[in-house]
């Protein structure tokens, strides 16, 4: 198995920019997790989809922030327009089912100037 | 809302000490799953306690869940160098899936 699949792993943008991270589930994987991860506040939940429907979104920090997942393999989690204070580590996760144990991917480390 | 706190934030031991992470709910939970991270990567799963006085063994690593259902604790005995890392707890409170993580505990171990 592939694992969960983010890209890219890092990126470096200016303020003001549009941010798109990607993440792909594994395959048969029903549930799909969006995580941001500072030192300062920790791991949080941003927003997560089942079976491509969100059902949280109670995370997410503001309006600049969307995510989307048109299908089973692939989600975006967009920033626009960025900010300095959204540097951080974004994580997506999967589950087979919700509720279940999920699986990390490597993480894309955003930093924004 | 729900809130998973846990401590220590942070154990320094000698390599061969034990450690032991708490975390504590204060609401009843579904069950608690048990992630792992080490420096620079990402969080492991390590395992899901279910019942209610749950105990599970991994080689050196034990895994509790209270009676009530509102706590947690995660001991390794005789820690080693490859224990380095953050260890999470994340309460699942029966909500479609979403995890509510603790702020972990960073475990270093001095050889």
């Amino acid at each position: 198995d592939a694992g969960v699949i983010q890209s890219p792993r890092h990126e470096v943008t200016e303020m003001g920019q549009e941010v798109t991270l990607r993440c792909k589930p594994i395959s048969g994987h029903n549930s799909l997790f969006w995580y941001r991860q500072t030192m300062m506040r920790g791991l949080e939940l941003l927003i997560y989809f089942n079976n491509n429907v969100p059902i949280d979104d109670s995370g997410m920090p503001e309006d600049r922030f969307s995510a989307k997942m048109p299908n089973a393999s692939f989600s975006t989690l967009k920033i626009q327009p960025s900010e300095p204070r959204d540097s951080a580590v974004y994580f997506c996760a999967s589950s087979l089912e919700g509720g279940w144990e999920q699986y990390f991917g490597p993480g894309t480390r955003l930093t924004v100037t | 809302g729900q809130q998973v706190m846990q401590i220590p934030q942070y154990q320094h031991v000698q390599e061969g000490e034990d450690f032991t992470t708490y975390c504590n709910s204060s609401t009843t939970l579904s069950n608690i799953q048990w992630y792992k991270q080490r420096p620079g990567g990402h969080p492991v799963f390590l395992i899901q306690l279910v019942k209610s006085g749950e105990v599970k063994k991994q080689k050196r690593l034990t895994f509790q869940f209270g009676e009530a259902k509102k706590n947690s604790s995660l001991h390794i005995t005789a820690t080693q160098t490859t224990d380095v890392g953050t260890y999470f707890c994340a309460g699942n409170y029966n909500q479609g899936g979403k995890l509510i993580f603790g702020q972990g505990t960073e475990l270093s171990v001095k050889p």
